[in-house]
């Protein structure tokens, strides 16, 4: 079974700073691996995903996620934190191993919060 | 948000009452889902549907039905059986397809409290 972990509840960053969220996963076959955004009382917003390719994944808003197949992690990343950036954060990953179903598991989420 | 719409926004339930939460798409997507979040947990999927007139359950589908009698619309009945129904719940779409690539979009989420 496809599973997901996002090990901080919370991740503070200073405004100007590099952040990190965590994100590692376990799949039976090759993983299909995604970053949402949730803003309070809001839906989710799209980030970036990794299907296959080169490892960095470039996203909206200046994110990036590094998939590392030996570590079986999926970590975002932004070179400089804005204010703004302080919302819930999502990973979810998709196991493409025959008979492992074609639907998402999500991660427990992880809130950013950026100070000034 | 864009192009997915959920009604209501706020939605007040008394005990044994069914609800319908509304969800509707113009993405012309193919496949619609249904999720609940609760506090401090990720996104559990309740149903889905990857065709009209064809749904399925996910993990937490008893309480709650579904149809899809058309391609825009995606409703959700909590029904009197789901003993915890307070939570926020969340309608998505994406392109159909069985690789399972594509990403999804999100309405804006209703959020239902049972009085």
């Amino acid at each position: 079974a496809q599973s997901v972990a996002q090990p901080e509840d919370q991740v503070n960053v200073a405004e100007g700073n590099p952040l990190t969220v965590k994100c590692t996963y376990s799949v039976s076959g090759n993983p299909y691996l995604f970053w949402y955004v949730q803003y309070p009382n809001r839906g989710l917003q799209f980030l970036l995903k990794y299907i296959t390719g080169d490892n960095l994944v470039k996203g909206s808003y200046g994110f990036e996620a590094e998939f590392n197949k030996s570590q079986t992690s999926f970590h975002l990343k932004k070179p400089s934190a804005l204010v703004s950036d302080s919302a819930l954060y999502f990973c979810a990953v998709r196991d493409t191993a025959k008979n492992a179903g074609n639907m998402l598991t999500f991660g427990g989420g992880t809130r950013l919060m950026v100070k000034p | 948000d864009g192009g997915i719409t959920q009604s209501p926004k706020y939605l007040f339930r008394k005990e044994g009452q069914n609800v319908t939460l509304s969800c509707e798409q113009n993405l012309n997507h193919d496949a619609m889902y249904w999720y609940r979040q609760d506090p401090g947990q990720g996104l559990r999927l309740i149903y889905y549907s990857q065709i009209v007139n064809d749904f399925q359950k996910g993990d937490i589908a008893e309480g709650y039905s579904v149809s899809r009698e058309k391609k825009e619309s995606f409703p959700l009945t909590v029904t009197s059986a789901q003993k915890n129904p307070t939570a926020f719940y969340l309608c998505a779409s994406s392109i159909a397809g069985t690789s399972g690539s594509n990403e999804q979009f999100f309405g804006p989420g209703t959020r239902l409290t049972v009085l």
